[in-house]
């Protein structure tokens, strides 16, 4: 079983649509939980950090983390299609390296 | 203030050859990573530095790999003698002293033929 599981995609979504993005992980140590957004062509780009169980919502993104479930979960609103990229979920234990999930490529059809 | 840098942006390279990558991290930035993609696998952690040092290289594939980073300031990554396998996306991240969020340059997509 990996560490990280993340559905690859691809998502499709209509413009205004409610985009929800989530993964599973096996490790209880993960303390840390981030998302990533990636740009064909560019580097990962952090989007949302969280450290414990909860919400924490910045603009139309919210992170979510159930670690009860290892399930952690991104919501987008009000979709746009500047939002289609590839959303990464990464996680990592203190003082320890981060694993990331493979990715879920979204599409948000104008 | 400039991002994390790395060069070149692509390489195609035989097999048996030697290659070089090199990556800037942000001006300040103690904490160096490098990550590698193979195409279809998750973002893999290869290593990361404080200042000069190598603080954890234990995703580091083999003994063709070789980080450096003298002085603290940039970083180079070679690979010698490259095989088919280390093909792929190789990616760069700094980060400040003590702080979680690693920043990432836009990678380096190296084809080993």
């Amino acid at each position: 079983q990996k560490e990280v599981e993340q559905d690859p995609g691809p998502l499709s979504v209509p413009e205004g649509a409610i985009v929800s993005l989530n993964c599973t992980y096996s490790n209880s140590a993960f303390q840390y939980f981030m998302w990533y957004r990636q740009y064909s062509r560019k580097g990962p780009e952090l989007l949302m950090y969280t450290y414990s169980s909860g919400n924490k919502e910045d603009g139309r993104f919210t992170a979510q983390v159930d670690k009860s479930s290892k399930y952690i979960s991104l919501f987008i609103r009000d979709s746009q299609p500047s939002d289609s990229a590839t959303y990464l979920c990464a996680m990592s234990a203190p003082d320890d390296k981060i694993i990331f999930g493979k990715g879920t490529r979204l599409h948000i059809l104008p | 203030e400039a991002g994390v840098t790395q060069f070149p942006s692509h390489s195609v390279i035989e097999k048996g050859q030697t290659v070089t990558l090199r990556c800037d991290p942000i001006s300040g930035h103690d904490n160096l990573y490098w990550y590698r993609r193979v195409m279809g696998k998750e973002i893999k952690f290869l290593l990361h530095f404080v200042k000069e040092s190598k603080q954890d290289e234990s995703g580091m594939p083999n003994n063709r790999f070789l980080a450096e980073r003298t002085g603290g300031t940039y970083s180079t990554l070679k690979v010698q003698p490259a095989e088919l396998e280390d093909s792929g996306v190789y990616f760069c991240a700094s980060s400040q002293q003590y702080q979680e969020t690693q920043y990432f340059g836009p990678g380096t997509r190296l084809l080993v033929l």
